[in-house]
């Protein structure tokens, strides 16, 4: 069964540093998403990205985040200057239509920013 | 907000027995999912319910909504250990057409004894 697929499973970095989390969406899907979890509290939304380009962001998804879909298989998020609230579970998620607009998630890339 | 929020928040039961989780929301939807977490996981789609739906079945699952009452539940029927996770329901607004977001509730610790 075609599943989203997250790279990596675990990073740990530096506060101030760069992270590039990356994701492989299923094929055929044309809307793609983050979002986080910080541990133990509600998974929030980050971002959508339909026909490359942004549709809705949150609040949190402030200048220091950034989406790309460099190729016709990826769709990675990158956090430009890491801090120790970005620590958190950071899930992809894409889905195939509007309507009935089931979305399929990823397993997660653990962040841990120190 | 158009979160949907779960009850009760933690849920123990016998083995067997069945699991009942509520959610309610604030604004019209399109359509509401529920997901399960296992404990540092990905988020596993269980089931959709579109608006005009009242009532889906999926194996030992059935899922309910109230759009009157902006109420969902699920029902686990004849719990087993494998369903200790965390339950999420998550909600997409009515009348967007774009990439939606699907917004999560706070999610209910479902715990099964043995």
């Amino acid at each position: 069964e075609p599943e989203v697929t997250q790279t990596p499973s675990h990073q740990v970095t530096q506060m101030g540093q760069e992270v590039i989390l990356r994701c492989v969406p299923i094929s055929n899907h044309l809307y793609f998403y983050w979002y986080r979890q910080i541990l133990g509290q509600k998974v929030e939304f980050l971002v959508s990205f339909y026909n490359n380009e942004i549709s809705e962001k949150s609040e949190i998804f402030d200048d220091q985040f950034s989406v790309e879909r460099p190729d016709g298989s990826n769709f990675t998020l990158k956090i430009r200057s890491t801090k120790l609230e970005d620590s958190a579970m950071y899930f992809c998620a894409s889905g195939r239509a509007i309507s009935g607009n089931t979305i399929y998630f990823g397993e997660g890339s653990w962040l841990t920013v120190v | 907000s158009q979160q949907g929020e779960e009850d009760p928040q933690a849920l123990s039961i016998q083995e067997g027995e069945n699991a009942t989780m509520n959610c309610s929301y604030k604004t019209s939807i399109n359509n509401l999912q529920w997901y399960r977490q296992n404990s540092g996981r990905g988020l596993v789609h269980l089931i959709l319910i579109r608006s005009n739906e009242r009532e889906k079945h999926s194996g030992r699952l059935r899922v309910t909504l109230d759009t009157s009452k902006k109420s969902s539940s699920l029902l686990i029927t004849a719990s087993r250990a494998a369903d200790t996770a965390s339950y999420f329901c998550a909600t997409d607004k009515a009348g967007y057409s774009s990439a939606s977001k699907i917004i999560f509730g706070s999610g209910t610790r479902l715990s099964i004894r043995p």
